[in-house]
């Protein structure tokens, strides 16, 4: 079954405490891409990823890293999560330059105490 | 700098009855997709339809149908016969011409549809 898989789902953390968020796709996409959506906002893009060892930034990187050594995996990571990184995250993927349908994961609901 | 306005923040209809969530878009390109997505309560993001630029045909899917128009920036979405399990946010999204590299999306901030039985 093609999917885009996240992990983990939920996730409640402290201030300071280095955090990975794993994302996982089976389709063979280029592109990847990590969004956060908060209320009254919407969802905006956070990094993204053309193909392995390309990665820039989104609207929101502030207080993110990023990598791509596979093609199939993009790790959203936080070095030193504050209160204002409490958000739901979601990872998608897509061929790249055609404007393509992107496939979501599950999401991530993670909470910065 | 492209932008997705949807107006409605919330809706509640009765079962059965139509509904229509507006989506109004603005961008400077001529090739652009459009996109909207379902987030139910459980929170995952289902894809609904996808719409490019060139393609102004209104299309009908079941009991959903989409109003894409040019002139006016917009690309509605109406569901006929509305069901409980029709209850989600909404997402209109937009994202310009791929060629430039980044595929981001950009997402209007969602319209919550409750169904009431």
């Amino acid at each position: 079954e093609a999917q885009v898989t996240q992990n983990p789902r939920y996730l409640i953390t402290v201030t300071g405490k280095k955090l990975t968020v794993t994302c996982s796709q089976n389709m063979n996409h280029e592109y990847m891409s990590w969004y956060r959506q908060d209320p009254g906002l919407g969802l905006r893009q956070i990094y993204y990823s053309m193909n392995v060892e390309v990665t820039d930034k989104g609207d929101v990187p502030e207080g993110y890293k990023v990598s791509r050594k596979e093609k199939r995996n993009f790790p959203l990571i936080l070095e030193s999560p504050s209160p204002n990184q409490t958000s739901l995250y979601f990872c998608a993927s897509s061929l790249p330059g055609t404007g393509d349908t992107q496939y979501f994961g599950p999401g991530t609901r993670l909470t910065v105490l | 700098a492209q932008k997705v306005t949807q107006a409605q923040t919330e809706i509640s209809v009765v079962e059965k009855e139509d509904v229509t969530l507006d989506c109004v878009y603005e961008t400077r390109d001529t090739t652009y997709y459009l996109f909207w997505y379902k987030q139910p309560p459980s929170g995952e993001l289902v894809f609904l339809i996808r719409r490019n630029s060139f393609d102004e045909q209104n299309e009908i899917s079941g009991r959903y149908s989409w109003n894409f128009q040019k002139s006016t920036s917009s690309f509605n979405f109406t569901i006929t016969a509305s069901q409980v399990v029709d209850s989600a946010v909404y997402f209109c999204a937009l994202s310009e011409d791929p060629n430039f590299g980044n595929e981001k999306l950009t997402f209007g901030t969602g319209t919550r549809l409750t169904i009431i039985p």
